[in-house]
Formats: C-alpha cells, structure tokens, sequence
C-alpha cells in the first residue's frame, strides 16, 4: 500500500507566474484536500475534490484551481502568483464519507515566490 | 479572525515527565477535536481525537481532554519521549461539516530533551 505522494518536492517561481502541483492519492482512496501552511502558520483548508469535482472550498480566491483525474490523483493550480503564495502545499488522501482522522497527508511541496 | 488559538508556539520537557499542549476554539459549533503531530519534511499525521459529546480520549501515552464550557481542549503525553519532538496542531471539524474541511491551529513546537 502506498502512501500520499506530491511532487515537485521545492520549486521556486517569480511573482506573476503560473504553478501546478501534483498529489498521488493513497491507493484505495477517492478524496483529495488541498491545504496551505503559511510559514509560521497551520494548514489552512483549500478545496476538496471527489469523484472528479470540486467538492467544498475554502476562503481562496478563484486564480486557486484543481483536478481530479479518474485514477483520483490530484493537481492544484495557482495563477497569477503572488509572493504571498510561498508556502508548503499539502495534499491528503481519504475515502468519501469516512472519518476526519483517517485522512493521510502527503509531504508538501514547498513553493517559493521571488 | 482566527477560530482556533495555539497560545503557546513552543514547549519544552524532560524526558519522563508530562506534556501538555494547550488549544482554545471560539465556535461552539465545533463538534469533532483532532491533535496531529508534524516531523519537518513529513506531513501531518493523524495522533488522537475527541468527539464533542466526550470529555476524555485516551490512546496509550496520549490523552485528549474536552472542555466544552471552557471551548478548551489539551493533549497530555506522558510520559514523554524524545521522539515525540515535534510540531503538534490542534484541529477543529464543524457540525455538519464535511469530515475533511478541518480548520487548524499555528502548532506548538515540542522538545523533549533526554
């Protein structure tokens, strides 16, 4: 069974330019949060996708977008980056209608904006 | 405004002796309490939780009490280990939320030292 994995692991972009971040759902799961950590900071919930739609959202703004493709990884886009951006992206993995602690996090990727 | 406070960013233990992670929350809508624990260059992982219609949890070492007048809950450890070294985030689930949309804390950074 493998884990939740993300990939790039570090990226550094400049302010204006576009991202897209990749998550690997843990095998068997078939919904996926995004989260942003702010340096200093807890993860703040961004939206959650399940069965291909995005499924509840947090206080992002729209230039914040995902997928979910149909073997259920993961992408999150940002456009427009602004230097606010940096911050370790985390994904987690879970089944539909299971239990909040049976949600697996990834390890982030730390996304750098200059 | 932040809904869940993490009063203290740092805390420091000796080995054997007792850890207690302190977290306030301001809605008493929250109906489920999470802990989790963060190793640098790892995701959170899951640790301990607490309905709301309880006032204690306990998982071997670990113990999460609830004090829902107060809107107060804490994760004792004991006794600590140096392992146990690590970012811990308390974390919030509204009442008819979904179970992934969890609102966390800034973490305390425990140490514990042999």
């Amino acid at each position: 069974e493998t884990g939740v994995t993300q990939s790039p692991t570090h990226l550094i972009k400049t302010r204006g330019q576009q991202v897209t971040l990749r998550c690997s759902s843990q095998s068997g799961h078939n919904t996926v949060s995004w989260y942003q950590q702010a340096l200093g900071q807890g993860p703040q919930f961004i939206f959650q996708y399940y069965r291909e739609e995005e499924n509840g959202r947090g206080n992002f703004p729209p230039r914040f977008s995902g997928l979910q493709f149909p073997n259920y990884s993961s992408e999150l886009n940002v456009n427009a980056l602004e230097l606010d951006d940096s911050a370790l992206y985390l994904c987690a993995s879970s089944l539909a209608n299971g239990r909040a602690d049976t949600q697996y996090f990834g390890p982030g990727t730390r996304l750098t904006v200059l | 405004d932040q809904q869940v406070k993490q009063n203290s960013p740092s805390l420091s233990v000796q080995e054997g002796r007792i850890s207690i992670l302190n977290c306030d929350y301001t809605n008493s809508m929250f109906d489920y309490f999470l802990w989790y624990k963060k190793y640098p260059a790892e995701g959170p992982t899951f640790l301990i939780s607490i309905s709301s219609i309880k006032d204690k949890n306990e998982d071997g070492r670990f113990t999460v009490f609830l004090n829902k007048s107060a809107k107060h809950l804490s994760l004792h450890i004991v006794p600590s280990q140096p392992g146990d070294s690590a970012v811990y985030f308390c974390a919030v689930r509204p009442a008819g939320g979904s179970n992934y949309k969890l609102t966390f804390g800034k973490g305390t950074l425990l140490t514990v030292n042999p």
